[in-house]
């Protein structure tokens, strides 16, 4: 089986534009999760998706977004983007199956902000 | 609000010690605990993943355990080889559905 895809890989922004970036799950797997990473905070929930449905949220602002479509592909965005942006985004899979839920991550999205 | 520790930061050992890498939780509510490694630049590989209900879990050299009651886990790692040299981030899932919380990570370097 295929493994997680993100892209792109690499981005390089300015402040106040928005940028969306593309998560493809495993097959079969109908809930992706999707992270921040950064030196100083580590890896911080951002959202997770379950057919469709937000599922759970994480402590950001309104500015960061996501959706997942029929097909299990999730997209995130952020809107009017900020230095502290700057991080890496990490995408991650599973699909429940009798508590073995373990997530399977992408490569993620290096995004910098200048 | 679950938090996770992980200690040390870093850790240099030469090739082919064994070595143990420790992960504490604030809350022992938990429905799982999963250890991931992580290479530079890149995402995250799960390599063991612990049930509440199980004690330890085993792949290859390395052996995960798992002590709710004390809010604990160690990763141990054998015989430990250049190619182990990463990051080692440990997350626990409470129960719930809830996100995976994630710790900051140990910084492995194994020296040839």
């Amino acid at each position: 089986k295929a493994g997680v895809t993100q892209t792109p890989r690499y981005l390089i922004k300015t402040r106040g534009q928005q940028v969306t970036l593309s998560c493809s799950p495993i097959s079969g797997h109908r809930s992706v999760s999707w992270y921040q990473q950064t030196p100083g905070q580590g890896l911080q929930f951002l959202f997770e998706y379950f057919s469709e449905t937000q599922r759970n949220k994480g402590n950001f602002p309104g500015r960061f977004s996501g959706r997942q479509f029929s097909n299990s592909r999730s997209e995130m965005n952020v809107s009017t983007l900020e230095l502290g942006d700057s991080a890496l985004y990490l995408c991650a899979s599973s699909q429940p199956t009798g508590g073995q839920e373990t997530q399977y991550f992408g490569p993620g999205t290096r995004l910098l902000v200048l | 609000k679950q938090e996770v520790t992980q200690i040390p930061a870093a850790l240099s050992v030469p090739e082919g010690e064994n070595l143990v890498l420790n992960c504490s939780f604030t809350d022992s509510a938990i429905y799982n605990l999963q250890w991931f490694r992580q290479d530079p630049g890149k995402g995250l590989t799960s390599l063991l993943l612990i049930q509440s209900s199980q004690r330890e879990q085993t792949s290859g050299r390395l052996n995960a355990s798992l002590d709710k009651s004390s809010g604990r886990s160690t990763l141990y790692i054998a015989a430990s080889q250049p190619g182990d040299s990463a990051t080692y981030l440990c997350a626990v899932r409470d129960l719930g559905n809830t996100p995976l919380v994630f710790g900051k990570g140990t910084r492995l370097s194994v020296i040839a």
